[in-house]
């Protein structure tokens, strides 16, 4: 089983749409959680961090389910600049940024 | 945005030849970082250092060496490059060796290998 896992996607929606991308780990003793996301051709930059209460940003919702060993994201009202490639993160811990695992991504496109 | 910068932006480059990709903050941040993304791949860590002078290898440091001689450069050095190491390379800086703290990257550096 791999260590980060997302659905690729694409995800292809309208806008004003609701979306939601789930992504598992397998490593149990995972300690801390992110979404980045990446705009083609360009750099992963940080969305937003996991808490394990849940968190939200505007019209971001993230969430993280320890038992099931899975985060969310949830994107209300899309807008047409939501339309990237969005990476779950997670930190198998140790106590080193070389802990980091990064998924493969799940693309977002928003449709007028 | 995190002042990071990676030089060159794009590089085309023969099999066997050396090539050195740099990076360069003005962040002063300590812990600075190389990855590798690819089709298929999430990003994977080459190298990470943690102070001058001070490296580690990552997932996969095959083929790659890192040198960091002064807090706001990092190199990335293919020895003899061969054509897997095509790629986009990614560097990162992290303020603090917490695991809540966030990575910033750079935009980037287009490698490829004929």
């Amino acid at each position: 089983r791999k260590e980060v896992e997302q659905d690729p996607g694409p995800f292809n929606v309208p806008e004003g749409a609701t979306v939601a991308f789930n992504c598992t780990y397998s490593n149990s003793a995972s300690q801390s959680f992110f979404w980045y996301r990446q705009d083609c051709r360009k750099e992963p930059k940080l969305l937003m961090s996991v808490y394990s209460s849940g968190n939200e940003d505007g019209r971001f919702t993230a969430q993280l389910n320890r038992a099931s060993q899975y985060i969310s994201l949830l994107i209300r009202d899309s807008k047409l600049s939501d339309s990237a490639t969005y990476l779950c993160v997670v930190n198998i811990g140790g106590g080193s940024q070389g802990n980091l695992i990064f998924g493969k991504g799940t693309k977002l496109s928003v449709k007028p | 945005d995190a002042g990071i910068t990676q030089s060159p932006r794009h590089k085309v480059t023969e099999t066997g030849t050396p090539v050195t990709l740099r990076c360069h903050q003005t962040e002063n941040h300590r812990y600075m970082y190389w990855y590798r993304q690819d089709p298929g791949h999430g990003l994977r860590l080459i190298h990470y250092s943690y102070g001058v002078k001070d490296t580690d290898k990552g997932e996969v440091s095959d083929g790659y060496s890192v040198s960091r001689s002064k807090t706001e450069d990092f190199l990335l050095t293919l020895e003899s490059a061969t054509s897997s190491q095509t790629s986009v390379y990614f560097c990162a800086i992290s303020e603090s060796l917490s695991e809540g703290s966030p990575l910033h990257f750079g935009n980037g550096t287009r490698l490829t290998v004929t």
